[in-house]
């Protein structure tokens, strides 16, 4: 069984451009969830997908950050116009129950914004 | 919003060694979990735990969940090589609002040859 893939890798961006990273869950999961781990820090919580609906996107950090789940299997994280603070590890993770803490993550995307 | 202390922040040990890392919180959470990162993986569920008090074992594991549900430990028994790697805590409030989990910092386990 695939596990929860994200692309790209890596990307490095001028600040003021835009960035779009997908995450595709393991098929089945309803939940999907964005995560960000800025350099040292903890891993916050962005916001959380049950299938095509945000059933909590308080973790967002402004309105420079747009996620989606049209469909309700893959998802996307814009980030337009990105800025040197966002740059980060963005991980996905999915998981088939609600109010669990067992995830599957992601290898994480990480984000240079120079 | 709430925070996890979690410590140390690092720790360089020998092989064979035993190892302790722990959790705290000034927030009551109803789940603890201990979750491993690898360099250039994502983080990989390693232990969760559902009940004040207890004490869960997987492998040369063992975690276990503070009675004051503010607090958690992680101990590694005999460590080896593969068990190099950053070491997330993490806490689950449910119907607290915000659903997803609140992340400690990471304890780097480093082990020397």
């Amino acid at each position: 069984e695939a596990g929860v893939t994200q692309f790209p890798s890596h990307s490095v961006i001028e600040k003021g451009q835009t960035v779009t990273l997908r995450c595709d869950p393991i098929s089945g999961h309803d939940n999907l969830y964005w995560y960000r781990r800025v350099m040292g820090k903890e891993i916050k919580f962005l916001l959380h997908f049950v299938k095509e609906s945000k059933q909590d996107e308080s973790g967002m950090p402004n309105n420079r950050f747009l996620a989606e789940r049209t469909g309700g299997t893959y998802s996307t994280l814009k980030v337009q116009p990105a800025e040197l603070e966002d740059s980060g590890v963005y991980f996905c993770a999915s998981s088939p129950n609600l109010n669990t803490g067992e995830l599957f993550f992601g290898e994480g995307s990480r984000l240079t914004v120079l | 919003g709430q925070q996890l202390n979690q410590s140390p922040q690092s720790m360089f040990i020998q092989e064979g060694e035993d190892v302790s890392m722990n959790c705290t919180s000034s927030s009551i959470f109803n789940t603890w979990l201990w979750y491993k990162q690898d360099p250039g993986e994502g983080p990989v569920l390693l232990i969760a735990l559902y009940k004040a008090g207890e004490l869960t074992s997987n492998g040369r594991l063992t975690a276990q969940f503070g009675i004051t549900r503010k607090d958690s430990f992680l101990n590694i028994s005999a460590s080896i090589p593969s068990d190099v790697g950053i070491y997330f805590c993490a806490g689950q409030l449910i119907g607290g609002g915000a659903d997803g989990l609140t992340f400690g910092k990471g304890t780097h386990l480093i082990i020397q040859p």
